[in-house]
């Protein structure tokens, strides 16, 4: 079955740091690819999307790339903000747009 | 953002009693599913519908039932909660086959429950 696979967390980084969450995944077919973000006390949000291989997703200052080769979509950002810090979740679109999450990743930006 | 009302948000119960979380949606969407959050576990699916008393099961079904009677209402019902059904609970909805087909899923503010 659909699988996701996040790396394990969590992640503290300073403000202005580099920001690199890798997430890979297992499928049948060519699924939407997501990023989710949850702040305290709140819902996820969708961060950016990925809709077919080579499709770069994009928002915030956020991105990832769809590479269909390596079945990955890690997330990227160059300077992380201490607005930052939520948990961040990787997902992929199956059957009846059931998604299947990773685990989260925790991410705290000290000032 | 997407009209996505859960009730309760927060509920504390006993073991053996049972439990309804409700999820009330204006977007006038096909599908709405049901997620657990649990830490070291990430969400999972407790149940779908894709549309009115169309249902499905999750990867987490058991000791969950549902019902959708309305477009617009999805219900979790925990027939006799236990203390391993702790956890926040999420609604979500889809536009899937409404004419779009990224997939997105948007979502409520989650319910958190309690079995004592």
């Amino acid at each position: 079955g659909d699988s996701v696979t996040q790396m394990e967390g969590p992640v503290t980084l300073s403000e202005e740091a580099f920001l690199t969450i890798n997430c890979t995944y297992t499928a049948t077919g060519y699924p939407s690819l997501f990023w989710y973000v949850q702040y305290p006390g709140e819902g996820l949000q969708l961060l950016l999307k990925a809709t077919k291989a080579d499709d770069k997703g994009s928002n915030k200052g956020f991105e990832a790339t769809y590479r269909k080769e390596t079945t990955s979509f890690h997330l990227e950002k160059g300077s992380v903000q201490v607005s930052d810090s939520a948990v961040y979740f990787c997902a992929l679109s199956g059957v009846n747009s059931k998604l299947t999450f990773g685990k989260g990743i925790t991410l705290s930006v000290r000032p | 953002d997407a009209g996505i009302t859960q009730s309760p948000r927060h509920k504390v119960t006993e073991t053996g009693t049972p439990v309804t979380l409700r999820c009330h949606q204006t977007e006038n969407h096909r599908y709405m599913y049901w997620y657990r959050q649990d830490p070291g576990h990430g969400l999972r699916l407790i149940h779908y519908s894709y549309g009115v008393k169309d249902t499905d099961k999750g990867e987490v079904s058991d000791g969950y039932s549902v019902s959708r009677s309305k477009t617009e209402d999805f219900l979790l019902t925990l027939e006799s909660a236990t203390s391993s059904q702790t956890s926040v609970y999420f609604c979500a909805i889809s536009d899937w086959g409404q004419g779009q087909e990224s997939g997105e899923l948007f979502f409520g503010e989650g319910s958190r429950l309690t079995v004592l």
